[in-house]
């Protein structure tokens, strides 16, 4: 079955250990999405890649980075991880058309961030 | 600044009542989609509706959009306890870029 797949599922790391998150799709969706979900609240959108093209929200800190090395694959990268980062990090794919708006997103299952 | 914003923030009801929950946003839309999350796991799309559509409806789901008053509103008929999640509605604000509402608890009681 198509789907988007996370890894890892939870992932532990020490305050300041650069951490990556990864994220891949067969779904061939040419939008990605990074969301970091803290509890009982909204995803917040970290930024997202439609194609190539990286788009990076204003309030997203620099600690957070992303790659996109082809369609199926995207990173997480924290360069430096604060217990302020500890998080659920949600990756989601979505086509769209370039003359087209926000359409409906296929969420992975979320990597469980922890921060010690 | 949240584009959608849910209310009741929790509910809480017996297993057979219907579960109805509405969500309010701020700027003009093309369409406005509903998702739902068990605890600890991804999104799951529910429903889209467009602006041009008033009423949409999905197996147990009903969707409203009132485009005037920049509201929408999820109805869940005969709940089951399965329905247990949080849900959230999320409209665009531009771009490909979805935000969301803070969402809906929802507990059903067996």
């Amino acid at each position: 079955d198509a789907m988007v797949i996370q890894n890892p599922r939870y992932q532990v790391t020490q305050f300041g250990k650069p951490v990556t998150l990864s994220c891949s799709q067969t779904l061939n969706h040419n939008v990605m999405y990074w969301y970091q979900q803290k509890s009982s609240q909204a995803p917040k959108l970290l930024f997202h890649y439609y194609d190539k093209d990286f788009n990076n929200e204003a309030d997203t800190p620099d600690n957070f980075q992303s790659r996109r090395p082809n369609t199926s694959f995207c990173f997480l990268d924290i360069r430096s991880p604060g217990l302020g980062d500890a998080a659920m990090y949600l990756c989601a794919t979505s086509r769209v058309k370039a003359s087209g708006g926000a359409n409906e997103q296929f969420f992975g299952p979320g990597t469980r961030l922890t921060v010690l | 600044s949240q584009q959608g914003e849910e209310d009741p923030q929790a509910l809480s009801i017996q297993e057979g009542e219907n579960a109805t929950m509405n969500c309010s946003y701020k700027t003009s839309i093309n369409n406005l989609q509903w998702y739902r999350q068990n605890s600890g796991r991804g999104l799951v799309h529910l429903i889209l509706i467009r602006s041009n559509e008033r009423e949409k409806h999905s197996g147990r789901l009903r969707v409203t959009l009132d485009t005037s008053k920049k509201s929408s509103s999820l109805l869940i008929t005969a709940s089951r306890a399965a329905d247990t999640a949080s849900y959230f509605c999320a409209a665009p604000t531009g771009g490909f870029k979805t935000i969301f509402g803070a969402g809906t608890r929802l507990f059903v009681k067996a």
